[in-house]
């Protein structure tokens, strides 16, 4: 069964930091682009960042470019997004969710963890 | 940048009727357009990709239809358990990024 399981949300000052982890199993982590998608309360869906396969290519939203950074380590089956210069409009649900592939978008999706910026 | 632009934003039906949603995108998108739906306190799910490909375990009263710019998704008779929020999404190759539509909030009438 495929599953990605996010954690590593909480409070955290304004300016602050903060490492989300995503961990998949199920599927041949290896093998597929994965991606950050973010929902802040209330509101809709936000992509946020997605890394291929091999980390040869990352993208970022115009929000969070320069200020958060996509990584994983295939060798772990981890996903993750380092959240640095952290803003009160930062809070919000964040998924991780699979690529399924070329004309699959995101087919699984953790069931998110919170991110809350607040003074 | 593609922007996805959802109608009606609320859609209030009743179980057994026909529901349809549209999202209409403000450059062709071809066919690469996909449906999701997400509960209260859920994660979203895929229902459709590449326009009219149900997702696994979909079941077939969830159409997806159209190319280019204008796109329908069909719940041909409401369940109980379809009353949610439904979003569109493309994937464009330059800027490459995600754009998700607003979302129309299906509730029972």
């Amino acid at each position: 069964e495929v599953q990605v399981v996010e954690s590593g949300g909480g409070l955290v000052k304004p300016g602050g930091s903060l490492r989300l982890s995503c961990a998949a199993s199920g599927f041949s982590f290896s093998s597929y682009s994965m991606n950050w998608v973010r929902q802040a309360p209330g509101k809709g869906l936000e992509w946020v960042s997605s890394i291929s396969s091999g980390s040869h290519y990352v993208d970022y939203a115009d929000s969070v470019k320069g200020r958060f950074t996509i990584s994983r380590d295939n060798a772990k089956n981890s996903l993750f997004l380092q959240m640095n210069s952290l803003r009160v409009e930062d809070t919000a649900v964040y998924y991780c969710a699979r690529e399924g592939g070329v004309i699959i978008p995101l087919d699984y999706w953790g069931q998110g963890t919170l991110v809350t910026v607040s003074s | 940048e593609v922007v996805l632009t959802q109608s009606p934003a609320t859609l209030s039906l009743s179980p057994g009727e026909r529901a349809t949603l549209s999202c209409r995108a403000s450059q062709s998108v071809r066919s690469y357009l996909a449906w999701y739906q997400q509960k209260p306190g859920q994660a979203p799910r895929l229902l459709i990709y590449d326009a009219s490909n149900r997702a696994t375990g979909i079941p077939a009263r969830f159409s997806g239809s159209g190319s280019g710019t204008d796109f329908t998704l069909t719940i041909s008779s409401l369940e109980p358990e379809d009353f949610a929020v439904y979003y569109c999404q493309q994937r464009s190759n330059w800027p490459p990024m995600y754009t998700f539509g607003q979302g129309t909030k299906l509730e029972i009438k």
